[in-house]
C-alpha cells in the first residue's frame, strides 16, 4: 500500500509569514494525525481527526494554528503569523479503525522559521 | 494521563554486541506498546509492537521488546547490534481504549564498529 504522503519536504519562511503543510493519509484510513516535533525531542500531538471531525485538539495553539480535514481524506495544517519556536518537522500520520494498530508515518515537513 | 519514558538520551554499543534501549510508561488499563525507528530526515517507521500475548514481542531488522507489567517496561533489544542501527529510537504508548499514541523523548543509538 502506498504510505503517508506530506509536502513539502522542507519549508523556510520568516517570522510572522504564513504556511501550510499538507497531507494525504493511506487509502481508508478514517484517523489523521498532526504532530509536531521539535529538535531533540519525541513528537508531540497537535490535532487527531476521525474522518473529517476533530477528536483532540487540546495542545493545538489555536491563536497560529489551524487545521482542517474537509472530505474525511486529505488534510492541511497551517500556521499563521510563524514564530521562531515553531521551526520544527511536522509529521502526520494514519491509522485505521482498529485501535491495536500503530500509526503509519510520512517523512514530514521540517519547518524553519528566520 | 498517560506517559512514556525513555531515561537514555543516548546509547552507545559496539557492534556485534547486544544493545538495550530502554523505556517505561504508564498507561491506565491494557497498554499497547510501540517502538519506531527515525533515521535522518526521515519520518518514523514502525518497528514492533505489543498488543497482548507473549511478553516478547519480535519486530523488523532482528529487532526484539520484552514487556515487563510489574516493572512497566517495554525495553527493545537486538542479540547483536549492527553499525547501520545507529537512529534515533522512540518508544510509544497508550491504552486499549483510545488512539492518541504518546512518545517518549527518544534514544539516540550510537553503533561503533
Amino acid at each position: 500500500e502506498a504510505g503517508v504522503a506530506q509536502s513539502p519536504r522542507y519549508k523556510i519562511i520568516e517570522k510572522r509569514q504564513s504556511v501550510a503543510f499538507w497531507c494525504n493519509p493511506i487509502s481508508g484510513h478514517a484517523t489523521l494525525y498532526w504532530y509536531q516535533q521539535i529538535l531533540g525531542q519525541g513528537p508531540k500531538l497537535l490535532i487527531q481527526f476521525q474522518n473529517n471531525g476533530v477528536v483532540d485538539d487540546s495542545q493545538l495553539p489555536k491563536d497560529r494554528f489551524s487545521a482542517e480535514r474537509l472530505k474525511g481524506v486529505d488534510s492541511t495544517l497551517k500556521i499563521q503569523p510563524a514564530k521562531l519556536e515553531d521551526s520544527a518537522v511536522y509529521l502526520c500520520a494514519s491509522s485505521p479503525d482498529n485501535r491495536a494498530r500503530g500509526y503509519t508515518f510520512g517523512s514530514g515537513t521540517r519547518l524553519t522559521v528566520v | 494521563a498517560q506517559s512514556v519514558a525513555q531515561p537514555e538520551d543516548q546509547v552507545n554499543v559496539a557492534e556485534g554486541n547486544p544493545l538495550t534501549v530502554k523505556c517505561t510508561y504508564s498507561v491506565s488499563g491494557n497498554p499497547y506498546l510501540f517502538w519506531y525507528v527515525q533515521y535522518p530526515n526521515r519520518g518514523l517507521q514502525f518497528l514492533l509492537k505489543y498488543i497482548t500475548g507473549d511478553n516478547l514481542v519480535k519486530g523488523s531488522y532482528g529487532f526484539e521488546a520484552e514487556f515487563n507489567k510489574s516493572q512497566t517496561s517495554f525495553h527493545l533489544k537486538k542479540p547483536s547490534a549492527l553499525v547501520s542501527d545507529s537512529a534515533l529510537y522512540f518508544c510509544a504508548g497508550k491504552n486499549n481504549a483510545g488512539n492518541m499514541l504518546t512518545f517518549g523523548g527518544g534514544t539516540r543509538l550510537m553503533v561503533k564498529p
